[in-house]
C-alpha cells in the first residue's frame, strides 16, 4: 500500500540555520505530494504541493521538489525563524485503492531558537 | 472566503450526553472530510463526503454518526462517546477531484469524561 516515511524529529535548530526535513514514499503510478504545517493549537496548512516528476513547490521560503528517481519530496528552507517552530507533515494522494484518502508521514516536531 | 471554519473550538461532554460538531465550507468544494488527531501524530481519516454523498467510511464505530445536509455544511453528531475518544477533530474540503489539495479547519478540541 501507499506510505510515507518522514525523518525522524524532534529537530532543534538556531534562528538562520538551514532546515531540511526528509521525506520519501511509496506508493502506485502518480501521486501528488504535499506538505503540511500545524502551528500549536492549530489545524494543518497546506504549505506546498507538486502535482508531477520535477515539480518544485514554494511557499514563504520553503521549497520541496518532486522526485521519482529517489521517489523523495524533501522539504527545505535556507534560513528559518522562530515563527517556523511547528510540526510538518508530508503527504500523498495516490488514488487507485486508496481513492479519496491523503496517506501522511508521521510528521516532524521543529523548535527553532532564537 | 478560503477558509473552513468548525464550531465549537472546545468542547467537553460526558460519556452519556449527546453532542455535535459543525464545518463549514464557502469555497464551492464538493468534497468534506472529518478526521480525528491525537497528540503528536497525524490526522486519521473517518469519513469523506462527494457531491454530499458518504463516499467513505473508515470503519468508525456508530457512536460518531456523519451528516451533510448540504455542499457547504458538515456535521459530526456524537453519542455515548469514550474517553479515549477525546482528541482534535477536523474538518478539510477539497475541490471535486480529491488529488487536489485538502483544506483544513482550526479543529475541535473534544475531551470525553
Amino acid at each position: 500500500g501507499d506510505s510515507v516515511t518522514q525523518m525522524e524529529g524532534p529537530v532543534t535548530l538556531s534562528e538562520e540555520a538551514f532546515l531540511t526535513i526528509n521525506c520519501t514514499y511509496t506508493a502506485t503510478g502518480y501521486p501528488s505530494l504535499f506538505w503540511y504545517v500545524q502551528y500549536p493549537g492549530e489545524g494543518l496548512q497546506l504549505l506546498l504541493k507538486a502535482t508531477k516528476a520535477d515539480d518544485k513547490g514554494s511557499n514563504k521560503g520553503f521549497e520541496a521538489t518532486y522526485r521519482k528517481e529517489t521517489t523523495s519530496f524533501h522539504l527545505e528552507k535556507g534560513s528559518v525563524q522562530v515563527s517556523d517552530s511547528a510540526v510538518y507533515f508530508c503527504a500523498l494522494y495516490a488514488g487507485g485503492t486508496s481513492y479519496g484518502k491523503l496517506t501522511f508521514g508521521q510528521g516532524t516536531i521543529l523548535t527553532v531558537h532564537p | 472566503d478560503t477558509e473552513v471554519t468548525q464550531t465549537p473550538k472546545h468542547l467537553v461532554m460526558g460519556m452519556t450526553n449527546k453532542k455535535s460538531l459543525k464545518c463549514e465550507q464557502h469555497m464551492g468544494h464538493r468534497a468534506m472530510y472529518w478526521y480525528k488527531q491525537k497528540a503528536k501524530k497525524p490526522p486519521e481519516l473517518m469519513f469523506v463526503y462527494s457531491y454530499e454523498k458518504l463516499s467513505i467510511n473508515e470503519s468508525v464505530p456508530s457512536r460518531f454518526s456523519p451528516e451533510c445536509p448540504n455542499s457547504s455544511l458538515l456535521n459530526l453528531h456524537l453519542h455515548a462517546l469514550q474517553p479515549e475518544d477525546s482528541a482534535l477533530y477536523l474538518c478539510a474540503s477539497s475541490q471535486e477531484g480529491f488529488r487536489n489539495e485538502q483544506f483544513f479547519g482550526p479543529g475541535t478540541r473534544l475531551t470525553v469524561l
